[in-house]
């Protein structure tokens, strides 16, 4: 089955810095977003994304995130100046189609640690 | 708003052991609910899904009843093994929209031999 791919696995950074998630979602999905999960805690929605804008975002994706397809392959979630409460595993999802009954297909993850 | 409510775990079951997990969810309208499983290292995987008042969705010897009246999406399997040893996580998707998903909190499920 096609993959969702996100690099790095796990990322550690400094409080204050950028940080840019990768993920390469599946090749004929037009549909992209991110989640995240704060250990403990339920994996919450942050934003989805469909030809080439935001379509819905979440309380939680401010001013400091925003995200990108710079090219035919690649999505991007960058936190322009991390805090502490960013640390979480963040998950990149994509799907062939928009609607509430389809499947989202899930990367494994990248654990980002703000130290 | 939305919301899903889940049992918390671990649960810890032998092989061969019914399992039960449970699940409520508030919602406006007719949403869509999901399990959704991670496997240590993976990402989550779609195991089954319900789309309107009493669909059973099933996959891998797993089955969800879609139980409007009581608003619960408990997921059930027979005779479990050591390797649906995961975390599993109940999910309904909003009306309209771009699949925004709204998740519960995840129950960890360990078999042992």
């Amino acid at each position: 089955e096609p993959e969702v791919t996100q690099t790095p696995s796990h990322q550690v950074t400094q409080m204050g810095q950028e940080v840019i998630l990768r993920c390469v979602p599946i090749s004929n999905h037009l549909y992209f977003y991110w989640y995240r999960q704060i250990l403990g805690q339920k994996v919450e929605f942050l934003v989805s994304f469909y030809n080439n804008e935001i379509s819905e975002k979440s309380e939680i994706f401010d001013d400091q995130f925003s995200v990108e397809r710079p090219d035919g392959s690649n999505f991007t979630l960058k936190i322009r100046s991390t805090k502490l409460e960013d640390s979480a595993m963040y998950f990149c999802a994509s799907s062939d189609q928009g609607g509430t009954n389809e499947k989202l297909f899930f990367g494994s993850g990248t654990q980002l640690s703000v130290l | 708003g939305n919301s899903v409510t889940q049992m918390e775990g671990p649960v810890t079951l032998s092989e061969e052991a019914f399992l039960t997990i449970n699940c409520t969810y508030t919602a406006t309208g007719y949403p869509s609910l999901f399990w959704y499983v991670q496997y240590p290292g993976e990402g989550l995987q779609l195991l089954l899904k319900a789309t309107k008042a009493d669909d059973k969705g099933s996959n891998k010897g797993f089955e969800a009843t879609y139980r409007k009246e009581t608003t619960s999406f408990h997921l059930e399997k027979g005779s479990v093994q050591v390797s649906d040893s995961a975390v599993y996580f109940c999910a309904l998707s909003h009306n309209g929209g771009y699949q925004k998903v709204t998740f519960g909190i995840g129950t960890k499920l360990q078999v042992i031999p």
